[in-house]
C-alpha cells in the first residue's frame, strides 16, 4: 500500500528554522517525483515545488524559490521541506504528494500525505 | 488570484446534478491534462479525476470530468450529502513550469 506519512505539527517563533518530512512507503521512492503544496488557513492550494528523489532534480514555484528548500534522503525514502528563517506568514498546512507522469503532457498527484500544520507565532 | 478560475461556490440538493467549471489558458489547460481534487473538511486533498476524465479506483462513477480547449468541468450527478467539500482543478503550466491550481469551489449540499 502506497503511503506518504508526514511529520507532526510544529509551533515555531519568527526567525527560527524548521525542516518537516514526508516518508514514502509501498513503492519505489526514487521513481516518482514528490511535490509540496501549501494551504494557508481558510485558503486554497498552492504548489511550492517538486523533487525527483532519483537524481535530486528540483523545481520551485517562482513564489517560493529562495524562501524554502526541498530535498530528499533516498536512503530512508524521505523528502523534506525546510525554512531557514520562518515568518508569521508561513503559518499554514503543508502537504506532500506523489506525482505520476503518464505522458509529457499528463501529470497528476495520486497519493497525498496527511499534512503538517506549521504555526509561526511570537 | 489563481491562474485557473473556478466559481467560489456551488450548491445543489440531494439527487441533483451539479457542475464546476475551471477556466485557464493555452499554457496550462490548453496544453496539459486537467486533474480534479476533492478536499473534505479537515482532510488532505484526494485525487478525484485525472487526465481530464479518468476516475481512480474507488471513485464513484457519479463523478465525471471533461475538457474542451482551455476550459474543463467537473460534473457530480446524484448529489449526496457526503459530496459536500472543496473541489480544486489543477494542470501543469508551461509559463510557470509548474503546477497551477484553481482557487477552489466550495460545494454545499442543501
Amino acid at each position: 500500500e502506497v503511503q506518504l506519512v508526514q511529520s507532526g505539527a510544529e509551533v515555531k517563533k519568527p526567525g527560527e528554522s524548521l525542516k518537516i518530512s514526508c516518508k514514502g512507503s509501498g513503492y519505489s521512492f526514487t521513481s516518482y517525483w514528490i511535490g509540496w503544496v501549501r494551504q494557508m488557513p481558510g485558503k486554497g492550494l498552492e504548489w511550492m515545488g517538486i523533487l525527483y528523489p532519483g537524481d535530486s532534480d528540483t523545481r520551485y514555484s517562482p513564489s517560493f524559490r529562495g524562501q524554502v528548500t526541498i530535498s530528499a534522503d533516498k536512503s530512508i525514502s524521505t523528502a523534506y521541506l525546510q525554512w531557514s528563517s520562518l515568518k508569521a506568514s508561513d503559518t499554514a498546512m503543508y502537504y506532500c504528494a506523489r506525482r505520476v507522469v503518464v505522458t509529457a503532457t499528463a501529470y497528476y498527484f495520486d497519493y497525498w500525505g496527511q499534512g503538517t500544520l506549521v504555526t509561526v507565532s511570537s | 488570484q489563481s491562474v485557473l478560475t473556478q466559481p467560489p461556490s456551488a450548491s445543489g440538493t440531494p439527487g441533483q446534478r451539479v457542475t464546476v467549471s475551471c477556466s485557464g489558458s493555452r499554457s496550462n489547460i490548453g496544453s496539459y491534462t486537467v486533474n480534479w481534487y476533492q478536499q473534505l473538511p479537515g482532510t488532505a486533498p484526494k485525487l478525484l479525476i485525472y487526465s481530464n476524465n479518468q476516475r481512480p479506483s474507488g471513485v464513484p462513477d457519479r463523478f465525471s470530468g471533461s475538457k474542451s480547449g482551455t476550459s474543463a468541468s467537473l460534473a457530480i450527478s446524484g448529489l449526496q450529502s457526503e459530496d459536500e467539500a472543496d473541489y480544486y482543478c489543477a494542470a501543469w503550466d508551461d509559463s510557470l513550469n509548474g503546477l497551477v491550481f484553481g482557487g477552489g469551489t466550495k460545494l454545499t449540499v442543501l
